[in-house]
């Protein structure tokens, strides 16, 4: 199994940078990915890691470093429609089958 | 991207009771996954279900809890039998559109609580 560990909850600014870390305990590694969910939504997909380094995406970075079991999310230039919760998802093994983190709460205050 | 469609969106059930859950995807997909999401959790894989085989049930969840169907590569059902106050939970189906990307597509879930 896998045990993954993420902060419950982040507070920034509007226009602030925030970074959700997340560490992981896992065998067969095949990727590291992160997902973000509004209250009452289903998840959507951020980003993919399965190489360590640094993944940009407009606003949004990931970085994985696959020797120390971790990563993080990187939020840049805050908008209020970040506040959301931010899931740490680990892939080992078969195609598809993702375990969740607990999931990150970021509020995100004018 | 895909369009998932799950039905019902929400149902009130008697304990003892089960509820069946529908997904429906826009295109043909190899496996489709259902997910639990219990209030202020995380997402909990259930199952894998493959089409013309029987579907793979994670540690802690059985079939006679959780049958699942899938008659074929766009549909797939997931029940939740004998209903218990803790299976009040939002059941998600996903799907994996690009085989190994790890980008799931989510439906909108359906929301059970159990009287």
């Amino acid at each position: 199994g896998q045990n993954i560990d993420q902060p419950t909850e982040m507070t920034a600014t509007e226009g602030a940078i925030v970074q959700i870390n997340c560490t992981y305990q896992t065998s067969g590694f095949n990727g590291l990915f992160w997902y973000q969910q509004h209250a009452g939504e289903a998840p959507t997909f951020l980003s993919y890691n399965v190489l360590d380094g640094l993944e940009e995406k407009g606003r949004f970075s990931s970085f994985l470093s696959r020797s120390k079991g971790y990563s993080y999310l990187l939020l840049k230039e805050l908008q209020m429609k970040d506040s959301a919760s931010y899931l740490c998802a680990v892939r080992s093994g078969s195609w598809g089958k993702l375990q969740f983190g607990a999931g990150t709460q970021v509020v995100v205050t004018p | 991207s895909a369009v998932i469609s799950q039905k019902p969106s929400r149902d009130i059930c008697q304990r003892g009771t089960s509820l069946t859950i529908q997904c429906q995807v826009d295109s043909q997909v190899t496996m489709m996954f259902w997910y639990r999401q219990q209030p202020g959790q995380s997402l909990t894989l259930i199952a894998t279900a493959n089409q013309g085989s029987e579907a793979t049930y994670e540690s802690g969840f059985v079939i006679d809890k959780f049958p699942i169907s899938r008659p074929n590569l766009t549909f797939s059902t997931l029940t939740v039998s004998n209903l218990s106050p803790e299976d009040s939970s939002i059941y998600l189906c996903s799907v994996e559109l690009a085989v190994g990307t790890g980008e799931l597509f989510f439906g909108e879930g359906s929301r059970l609580t159990v009287l």
